[in-house]
């Protein structure tokens, strides 16, 4: 595709349920991010790929929270037992490795409700 | 680590007004500067960035920033705004960090034109 595609742009699910995010990044693009996004705040970085070196989990808030990508393809996001507090849009994000000059291109999106 | 720091959440404005949206960054090291728009129910797109030579970039829609190094500053400014302009603003830094460059983000300034 043209862009960053996320998948599903909304989620609802019930609290202690796990959920699954997918991301589809922009091809050739070796980096990949993911941030969260609440509402009324900034984005706060959770992991990145970088082609197949292991990937900066720095971000994660929790163990609850896990991410894995398939080369340089598609990642998935995965959050275990949800609380309230996940409520948030998930955004992931592309870039060609270019040591930080390049751009990240954004999807639109995942927004996670939890009840 | 680096971080940025955008002092107004919010900023008013009448159309056709002049606008500067605020944005301060700390880093040891040198840094690559980016401020992204977020139209509403749009994802991320890129304004304009700094790499490095002249410290005033102009971007799309009449935007331009200056890098001020001393300052750590790196302000957006308009000259004249739409009501179209209305979106959330993000700046951004990307520095090196144990090998990877992950932008960091600030809190996003809401820019609000008012016909």
């Amino acid at each position: 595709g043209a862009g960053v595609s996320q998948s599903p742009s909304n989620k609802v699910t019930e609290k202690g349920k796990d959920v699954e995010l997918r991301c589809d990044p922009i091809s050739g693009h070796t980096a990949l991010y993911w941030y969260r996004q609440r509402l009324g705040q900034g984005l706060e970085f959770l992991i990145y790929f970088q082609g197949n070196s292991a990937p900066d989990k720095s971000g994660l808030p929790s163990d609850r929270f896990s991410a894995e990508r398939t080369g340089e393809s598609v990642s998935t996001l995965t959050i275990q037992r949800t609380q309230q507090e996940d409520s948030a849009v998930y955004l992931c994000a592309s870039s060609f490795r270019d040591r930080g000059r390049s751009e990240a291109f954004f999807g639109q999106g995942t927004r996670l409700t939890v009840v | 680590a680096q971080s940025v720091t955008q002092l107004d959440s919010q900023v008013p404005v009448f159309e056709e007004a002049p606008v500067e949206l605020r944005c301060n960054y700390s880093s040891s090291v040198s840094v690559y500067l980016f401020w992204y728009v977020q139209y509403p129910n749009q994802g991320l797109q890129l304004l304009l960035k700094y790499l490095s030579g002249s410290t005033l970039v102009k971007g799309i829609n009449g935007f331009e920033a200056e890098f001020n190094k001393s300052q750590t500053s790196f302000h957006l400014r308009k000259p004249s705004v739409h009501i179209s302009d209305t979106a959330e603003y993000f700046c951004a830094v990307s520095a090196p960090s144990g090998g990877s460059y992950i932008p960091t983000f600030g809190r996003g300034t809401s820019l609000i034109v008012h016909p």
